[in-house]
């Protein structure tokens, strides 16, 4: 069964217009919720980690926040190489080694 | 700043041969991972490896797979036996602690012919 849900699957957005991205997890004893970038031909790229409900962590113009079922990456006026897919995944028991990926949301920004 | 480099960037190889990618963790990191991204899918948990053993596998990490870490730098994987559904990106990760994030290679394209 999925544990990770990202929506939307595809974003595109003005250069300057700020928005929202949906990680939706379906699991207990989060263990840590983590978000990467991955740009073309590349690996994943660490952003945030967020361990408990209420955390806020926040860099440039993303901020990750969480709650107990979903986390949002906010894009705070966007620029054109923000432009990637942005990956949530999830740490939680009985696996506590590996991370669990979300389908990702592509970010395109026009200038 | 520290990163997880793999080699070769791209690998072609006939169905049935055998491949070794290659991936050099970040130096003081203790745990290991490698995971695959077939084109237009999730990325994928394959295997975690610490303390020179593996820690978890999934169902995909079957005998046709195998890891090593032959030295105090390199970690590998092994596929045997190639099939065309092993077509897929494959990234190496390691991380420092338990609680600290994984970091990822910028990953081996795998293409079986």
């Amino acid at each position: 069964e999925d544990q990770v849900t990202q929506s939307p699957e595809a974003l595109r957005l003005q250069e300057g217009e700020s928005s929202s991205l949906n990680c939706s997890y379906t699991v207990s004893g989060l263990r840590g919720l983590f978000w990467y970038r991955q740009d073309p031909g590349k690996g994943p790229e660490f952003l945030f980690t967020l361990y408990s409900a209420g955390e806020e962590k926040e860099k440039e113009r993303l901020k990750a926040t969480l709650t107990k079922k979903e986390s949002f990456l906010h894009i705070t006026a966007p620029k054109p190489e923000d432009s990637a897919t942005y990956l949530c995944a999830v740490q939680a028991p009985p696996n506590d080694y590996k991370l669990s990926f979300g389908a990702g949301t592509t970010v395109t920004v026009r200038a | 700043e520290p990163e997880v480099t793999q080699t070769p960037s791209h690998q072609v190889t006939q169905m049935g041969q055998e491949v070794i990618l290659r991936c050099v963790p970040i130096s003081n990191h203790l745990y290991f991972y490698w995971y695959r991204q077939i084109l237009g899918q999730k990325v994928e948990f394959l295997v975690s490896f610490y303390n020179n053993e593996i820690s978890e596998k999934s169902e995909i990490f079957d005998d046709q797979f195998s890891v090593e870490r032959p030295d105090g730098s390199n970690f590998t994987l092994k596929i045997r036996s190639t099939k065309l559904e092993d077509s897929a990106m494959y990234f190496c990760a390691s991380r420092q602690g338990s609680s600290q994030p994984q970091h990822f290679g910028d990953g081996t394209r795998l293409s079986i012919l």
